[in-house]
């Protein structure tokens, strides 16, 4: 069955800072990913996406994911974080229907 | 133009009462979807229809919950007889034909 691993559920870095969030999927043919953020109160943003083409993806806010078959994952990664990105991030694998990981809640420290 | 919308954004009801959750999708997006996201857990589907067809409901958790979409565009979930565990906050998606889905605000339902 198709699903999406999110090993972390907290994180936590420094303004500033790299981040990378790690995804791994289950799926049996060439997925449909992406990468989701929720803030607080808020709903669902989208923040990339990868169907087919390069496995380097660039999103909003200074976000890219990389996909790697061999590994079947879609890392989420920022060269600086800001801290407005304190968020809960989703990656999540389209069959038809969504199919979410349970999410990893990002914490910014001052 | 305009994006998903959801109503109301937050219902209380009581345990037993009957609920009825709106969502407005993008116009002429033909694929609409609910989900449902307890707290501190990544949404899960419920339900999925193109056009008026209701195409998947597997995802419905029991014979309490029913949607419609009868012209094609605006949906309901109904949930019939509310429990405590329903209180989650659900979420419409529209979608066109091969683009991404695009997610509405969603509506959190307390029961109590």
């Amino acid at each position: 069955a198709q699903s999406v691993t999110q090993p972390d559920i907290h994180i936590t870095v420094s303004e500033g800072a790299s981040l990378e969030l790690r995804c791994n999927y289950s799926y049996g043919a060439t997925p449909y990913l992406f990468w989701y953020v929720q803030s607080p109160g808020q709903g669902l943003q989208l923040l990339l996406k990868y169907f087919s083409g390069d496995t380097l993806v660039q999103g909003i806010k200074g976000f890219e994911a990389e996909f790697k078959r061999s590994q079947s994952s879609f890392n989420l990664r920022k060269p600086s974080v800001h801290w407005s990105d304190a968020a809960e991030y989703f990656c999540a694998v389209r069959d038809d229907k969504i199919i979410f990981g349970k999410g990893t809640r990002l914490h910014i420290l001052p | 133009g305009a994006g998903v919308s959801q109503s109301p954004r937050y219902k209380v009801a009581k345990r037993g009462q009957d609920v009825a959750l709106r969502c407005d999708p993008i116009s002429g997006h033909v694929s609409l979807f609910w989900y449902q996201q307890a707290l501190g857990q990544g949404p899960e589907f419920l339900t999925y229809f193109q056009n008026e067809a209701q195409l998947d409901k597997s995802g419905l958790p029991s014979d309490r919950f029913f949607a419609e979409r009868p012209e094609g565009s605006v949906s309901t979930l109904k949930i019939q007889r509310t429990q405590q565990e329903d209180s989650a906050v659900y979420l419409c998606a529209s979608r066109s034909a091969v683009d991404t889905q695009y997610f509405g605000p969603g509506t959190r339902l307390t029961v109590l």
